[in-house]
């Protein structure tokens, strides 16, 4: 598509349920990252994926977050058990490949409550 | 590690003052500076980019010179509009291109 899409663009949660969020990169962007950005707060890296490669997954915050990216385009990152602590905005980026010269484009974000 | 300071906000302006953003930078080697801008309710777009030292990228009536000397990337605009209102991050792209550092983002609101 034109840009990076993301799905919901707003959901509220009950404590304890499991929430997927869905991004859509730009076709044939290779990279694709998930970002935190927290009420007031900068961005927090949560996991990335390039082409085939084992994801970086240095910045998810413990084991109930994970992500998968299927056939190197859709990627869903799934927070199980919610807690109040994971109310953000979540937003997804792609870039065209790896390389230093490239810049993100990123999603509108997903904003996620959990109440 | 790599790492990105950027001057806190928020900061507030009249209409057609000098804005200047503070940046600077921690990095190995010789990383690739960005500036994005992020307008309420929308997510972050790309404002502009240098990728080595000395370079300076622009758009949209924004400046930002790469200065490898003094480690920094600070956003200027001459004049700026109330449409500018946004929260602006700086960037740092690593050497190998794998991970991007952003500040913790500056929020500039614009008074007619």
């Amino acid at each position: 598509g034109a840009g990076v899409s993301q799905s919901p663009s707003n959901k509220v949660t009950e404590k304890g349920k499991d929430v997927e969020l869905r991004c859509d990169p730009i076709s044939g962007h290779t990279a694709l990252y998930w970002y935190r950005q927290s009420l007031g707060q900068g961005l927090e890296f949560l996991i990335y994926f390039q082409g085939n490669s084992a994801p970086d997954k240095s910045g998810l915050p413990s084991d109930r977050f994970s992500a998968e990216r299927t056939g190197g385009s859709v990627s869903t990152l799934t927070i199980q058990r919610t807690q109040q602590e994971d109310s953000a905005v979540y937003l997804c980026a792609s870039r065209r490949g790896g390389g230093a010269n490239y810049g993100y484009t990123f999603g509108s974000g997903t904003r996620l409550t959990v109440v | 590690g790599d790492s990105v300071t950027q001057m806190e906000g928020p900061v507030t302006l009249s209409e057609e003052a000098f804005l200047t953003i503070n940046c600077t930078y921690t990095a190995t080697g010789y990383p690739s500076l960005f500036w994005y801008v992020q307008y309420p309710g929308e997510g972050l777009q790309l404002l502009l980019k240098a990728t080595k030292a000395d370079d300076k990228g622009s758009n949209k009536g924004f400046e930002a010179t790469y200065r490898k000397e003094t480690t920094s990337f600070h956003l200027e605009k001459g004049s700026v509009q109330v449409s500018d209102s946004a929260v602006y991050f700086c960037a740092l792209s690593d050497v190998a291109g794998n991970q991007f550092y952003f500040g913790t983002g500056t929020s500039l609101t614009v008074i007619p």
